[in-house]
């Protein structure tokens, strides 16, 4: 079965300082890689995701991600912190086992302090 | 454009009462529907997932049950509800076909049994 492990329950940076949270993946096969951002109370609001082609993928609100596939990791980067980035952050995988679903990753909160 | 309803928003029930969420995608056909649930602001487990009307998967044996009963249309429900089902409740859909597509999540229900 696919997974994914997020190995930092909480990150700590400061505003205008680059951020990195942290995600390695374990599947068989071509992974299918997906980061999403959740706010208190909200739905997940999807990222970026990485399918083939260019490691480095750039998505919404300035984040970007690299795909390292020699150390199974997909870590979401920006070079800018905001505080309005702080919020609970997951990857994920695609399960082609069922369905087209997500198989998610435990979480990250980020906590940008001004 | 694709949009995705969740109701109620929040939702207060005694132990033993029945329970009815409804999710319902616009602009779109035959997608795949999901029902996620949320446990103490972190994880993601998938409850639900369904490929097309009347066809429903489930991943966990549990007190809940889904139903299909239009293209677009997606249901959760339970006869009598326990302590433990108290989460967020997350609707999310995809494209039937593309594996590259990722979930498009409803704003949630917040359910507390008590």
């Amino acid at each position: 079965a696919q997974s994914v492990a997020q190995p930092e329950d909480q990150v700590n940076v400061a505003e205008g300082n680059p951020l990195t949270v942290k995600c390695t993946y374990s599947v068989s096969g071509n992974p299918y890689l997906f980061w999403y951002v959740q706010y208190p109370n909200r739905g997940l609001q999807f990222l970026l995701k990485y399918i083939t082609g260019d490691n480095l993928v750039k998505g919404s609100y300035g984040f970007e991600a690299e795909f390292n596939k020699s150390q199974t990791s997909f870590h979401l980067k920006k070079p800018s912190a905001l505080v309005s980035d702080s919020a609970l952050y997951f990857c994920a995988v695609r399960d082609w086992e069922y369905g087209n679903k997500l198989v998610f990753g435990a979480g990250t909160i980020l906590r940008v302090k001004s | 454009s694709q949009t995705i309803h969740q109701w109620p928003a929040t939702l207060v029930q005694p132990v033993g009462s029945p329970l009815s969420l409804e999710c319902t995608v616009e602009g779109t056909s035959n997608p795949n529907l999901y029902w996620y649930r949320q446990a103490a602001g972190r994880g993601l487990q998938l409850l639900f997932y369904s490929v097309g009307i009347g066809q429903i998967s489930s991943e966990v044996p549990q007190n809940l049950s889904a139903s299909r009963p239009q293209d677009r249309q997606f249901i959760l429900s339970s006869k009598k509800l326990l302590l433990s089902d108290s989460g967020f409740y997350l609707c999310a859909w995809n494209p039937l076909v593309g594996g590259s597509s990722p979930l498009h999540f409803g704003n949630g229900t917040r359910l507390t049994v008590t």
